[in-house]
Parts: structure tokens; sequence; C-alpha cells
């Protein structure tokens, strides 16, 4: 059964680079069935879709945060990364890594609590 | 880029029918899957439908999702009502280069 787990500080300064990673375990982050995406909720808000790695390599970003993230796989570790630049309040949220198929989030981690504070 | 609307909450009483919309503002909704997913409080989102109207394994039959091209939307409809349903609902589809989730609806089964 495949499982995801996100890991990561809670707590980052304005203006700093949020950087959190996901680790897969029970099955391989190279199969070219899947692609790996984060997505976040503000609290007590709605899910909100930050981006998306293929097994090509291939990265998509939602387009109002794509000028400040970076996503990416390391295949040795079986693990893909999120880095989320200048942030500001506004990013606090719990953070999710995701397994996508066919256009659906099949599996999703328990998720991390990501709060922007000095 | 396209949004999804959905209602911000609905309820209904224990062994009643509800159906929740899903409304794609642009580009057809019979053109990407749509999926639907169940978030209780302190957990992480499930799946309870997939492409359309395709249930998971685990997911009872109560749950059914269907698309209507005449309004541009989806459902996703609960029959006979359990107070275990009661949770927030995310529609979610994509395009060819973004996914979308809709901003969510509250289920109170009362």
């Amino acid at each position: 059964q495949l499982q995801l787990q996100e890991s990561g500080p809670g707590l980052v300064k304005p203006s700093e680079t949020l950087s959190l990673t996901c680790t897969v375990s029970g099955g391989s982050i190279s199969s070219s069935s899947y692609y790996w995406g984060w997505i976040r909720q503000p609290p007590g808000k709605g899910l909100e879709w930050i981006g998306s790695i293929y097994y090509s390599g291939s990265t998509y970003y939602n387009p109002s945060l794509k000028s400040r993230v970076t996503i990416s796989v390391d295949t040795s570790k079986n693990q893909f990364s999120l880095k989320l630049s200048s942030v500001t309040a506004a990013d606090t949220a719990v953070y999710y890594c995701g397994l996508g198929h066919l256009g659906a989030f099949d599996i999703w981690g328990q998720g991390t609590m990501v709060t922007v504070s000095s | 880029n396209f949004m999804l609307t959905q209602p911000h909450s609905v309820s209904e009483s224990p062994g009643k029918t509800v159906t929740i919309s899903c409304t794609r503002s642009s580009g057809s909704i019979a053109s990407n899957y749509v999926q639907w997913y169940q978030q209780r409080p302190g957990s992480s989102p499930t799946t309870v439908i997939y492409e359309d109207n395709q249930r998971p394994s685990g997911v009872p039959d109560r749950f059914s999702g269907s698309i209507d091209s005449s309004s541009n939307s989806a459902s996703l409809t609960i029959s006979g009502l359990k107070t275990e349903d009661e949770a927030d609902y995310y529609c979610q589809s994509y395009d060819s280069s973004n996914q979308v989730f809709g901003g969510g609806t509250k289920l109170t089964v009362l």
C-alpha cells in the first residue's frame, strides 16, 4: 500500500522560503503511472492546488503561485519536494502531498501545518 | 484558467437524499474528468468519486456522481444520508496544465 508523509519546518519567517519534503513508501516514485503534487489548505478554508510534477520531469504550477514555486523529485530518496519563496502570512496553511493518477489525487499524506510568522 | 463553483453549505435529514453541485466557469465539464473528495475535520481528503461517476472500492453505493453538459456542472448525490456523511465535500477537475478544486461544500446531517 503506497503511503505519503510530509516533513519540514512548522514555522517559517516572512520573506523566507518554505521547504517541504514528501516521502513515498510502499512504491516507487519513478513509476510512469503517477504524478506527484502539492495541495494546501489555509485554516478554515478550502483546498488549493499548488503544483504537480510528472514522471517525465515536467512541472505544472498554479498560475497564482507560479513565480514562487518549485517542485522537484529525488528518485534516489523516493521523495519529492516543494519550495515556496517570499512567504507571507497568507501562505499559512496545512500542506498536503498527493499521488495523482488520471487527473485525480488518489492518495494524500496526512498534511503538515506551516505557519508564517516572525 | 477556469473555476469550479459549489454551494457553501447544504443540510438534510438522516435517511434523505442530498445533491451537491459543481459548476465549471469555462470550458466543457465533459472535457475533463471530475472527482469528488470527502474531508472530515482534522483529516486528509479522501476520494468518494473519480472519473465523473466511479466509486473507489470501499465507498458505499449511496454515493454517486454525474455530469450535465447543459448546465456545465457535475453533481455528487448521497442517498440514505447517515450522520457519518457530515463532512466537507470538494469537487476537482483539470485542463491541460492546471488542476482546480471547488471551494467546498459543508454537508450537515441533522
